[in-house]
């Protein structure tokens, strides 16, 4: 088995400051995303990488910047943290793009915007 | 265009009482379907997942959903419920290549 490990749990900042999460797999997966999740609501994609140094744009991606400088590290930053962007953050890998393929969770960042 | 609708914002059962969690997806073809649960301050983690066979696929902790091509379903069911099966529930399609459609979830609660 593997893990997912995402880092901070909780990350604080003030509005306009620009914050970055982290995520770390040990699946040796190619394929990681980001997703955002709402109360309430579903997840939606941020970003998402089938290899390293890749980056494909999400559904939600503006306002958002991510890299993958290594195969097992995804990270992602929010340019300028606003208050209405307060949720939890999803990190998740793939083997691959394929259908079939189960995706791996982290336990979520929680963002707080003060 | 590809969707999953929970109806059921959410559920509450009993403990020992049987579950229905109902969900229908909308896809060109037949894509790969799948529950997830969401424990408080976790990630989702994967129950079952279904493509093509039996319409009936087993999971984890006596999880089991049941496929339907003529109603679009595929819901998910337990025959007697833990009060540790207080979570959140999610239905997630996937027609193709990076695509992952989630629904809402439904929060389920078992009370004692």
């Amino acid at each position: 088995g593997g893990i997912i490990t995402q880092t901070p749990k909780f990350l604080i900042g003030q509005e306009g400051q620009k914050l970055t999460l982290k995520c770390q797999q040990n699946f040796n997966h190619d394929t990681m995303y980001w997703y955002r999740q709402d109360s309430g609501k579903g997840l939606r994609l941020i970003y998402y990488s089938i290899t390293e140094n890749d980056l494909q744009k999400g559904d939600l991606s503006e306002g958002y910047d991510a890299s993958r400088e290594k195969k097992s590290s995804f990270s992602l930053t929010v340019t300028s943290a606003q208050k209405n962007e307060m949720a939890v953050f999803l990190c998740a890998s793939s083997r691959d793009t394929l259908s079939g393929n189960t995706l791996y969770f982290g336990e979520g960042s929680r963002l707080i915007v003060v | 265009a590809q969707s999953v609708t929970q109806p059921d914002a959410r559920v509450t059962v009993s403990e020992g009482a049987s579950l229905q969690l109902r969900c229908k997806y909308s896809s060109s073809g037949t894509p790969y379907l799948f529950w997830y649960v969401q424990y408080p301050r976790q990630g989702l983690q994967l129950l079952l997942k279904y493509y093509s066979g039996d319409p009936v696929v087993q999971g984890v902790n006596g999880f089991e959903a049941e496929f339907s091509k003529s109603n679009s379903s595929f819901h998910l069911r337990k025959a007697s419920v833990h009060w540790s099966d207080s979570a959140v529930y999610f239905c997630v399609l996937r027609p193709g290549g990076y695509k992952v459609v989630f629904g809402s979830g439904t929060r389920l609660l078992v009370s004692p």
